[in-house]
């Protein structure tokens, strides 16, 4: 199975300012025939499911607030939000799709501080 | 713009059987992967499996550490698709998810539902 792990653990930043989050593939999310991450990141609020917010690495979903960013190829990813908003408190996972069975990291607490 | 519901028991004792059905609205089944995600508590995501279904063909697909207990099927005159868990154990214990693939990746989820093991 290709294992994924996100760092840090939890995060607290202040309102304003910018928040990183990592995540690391155990092996590459990149399909070579189609040049593509197979790689999501989802935002999840206390009570309910997840949301997605960016596929292919770096393709942002409809409606998502341009203030998130996403980038990263091969296995070392990152989720970026430029400027810390209090609805943006949630946790944060990401997720390969490339190979079945299809993981998840272990989820990145973002706080304010 | 496309609505998924789960329902079923919230409460399996241990080594039964683990049914919820998935009802999907504002869409067809035909064309998608259908999928069922799991979130035990405090823990990370888990993958349970997926069906596929175009036309006449289904084919599925499941999580390894799941396969020999897992059937995921489809119900099309109802437009539902529906999850067994055989044999379950306090383990299993956790919020699960329908959800529906859309670009290769799992975009639309229902709100989940609770299932605790528990005798």
């Amino acid at each position: 199975d290709i294992v994924v792990t996100q760092s840090p653990d939890s995060l607290t930043v202040s309102l304003g300012e910018r928040a990183t989050i990592n995540c690391r593939t155990s092996q590459s999310a990149l399909y070579d025939s189609t040049k593509q991450n197979y790689l999501a990141w989802y935002q999840q609020k206390p009570g309910q499911p997840p949301k997605l917010l960016f596929y292919w690495a770096s393709t942002r979903e409809s409606g998502v607030p341009d203030r998130f960013s996403a980038s990263g190829s091969g296995t070392d990813f990152t989720l970026t939000i430029s400027s810390l908003q209090p609805e943006d408190v949630a946790v944060y996972y990401c997720h390969q799709y490339r190979r079945a069975p299809y993981t998840f990291g272990q989820g990145t607490k973002l706080e304010i501080k | 713009q496309v609505h998924l519901q789960e329902s079923g028991p919230g409460l399996v004792k241990p080594s039964e059987t683990l049914s919820l059905s998935c009802s999907v609205s504002g869409g067809s089944l035909n064309g998608y992967y259908w999928s069922w995600i799991r979130q035990p508590p405090g823990k990370r995501l888990e993958y349970i499996g997926f069906i596929y279904y175009s036309g006449s063909t289904n084919y599925t697909n499941y999580n390894p550490s799941l396969n020999s207990r897992v059937t995921i099927s489809l119900d099309t005159p109802k437009n539902q698709f529906s999850l067994k868990l055989k044999s379950v154990t306090t383990a299993d214990t956790a919020v699960y998810y329908c959800v529906r693939w859309r670009d290769d990746v799992l975009a639309n989820w229902g709100q989940g539902i609770l299932v605790t093991v528990s005798s």
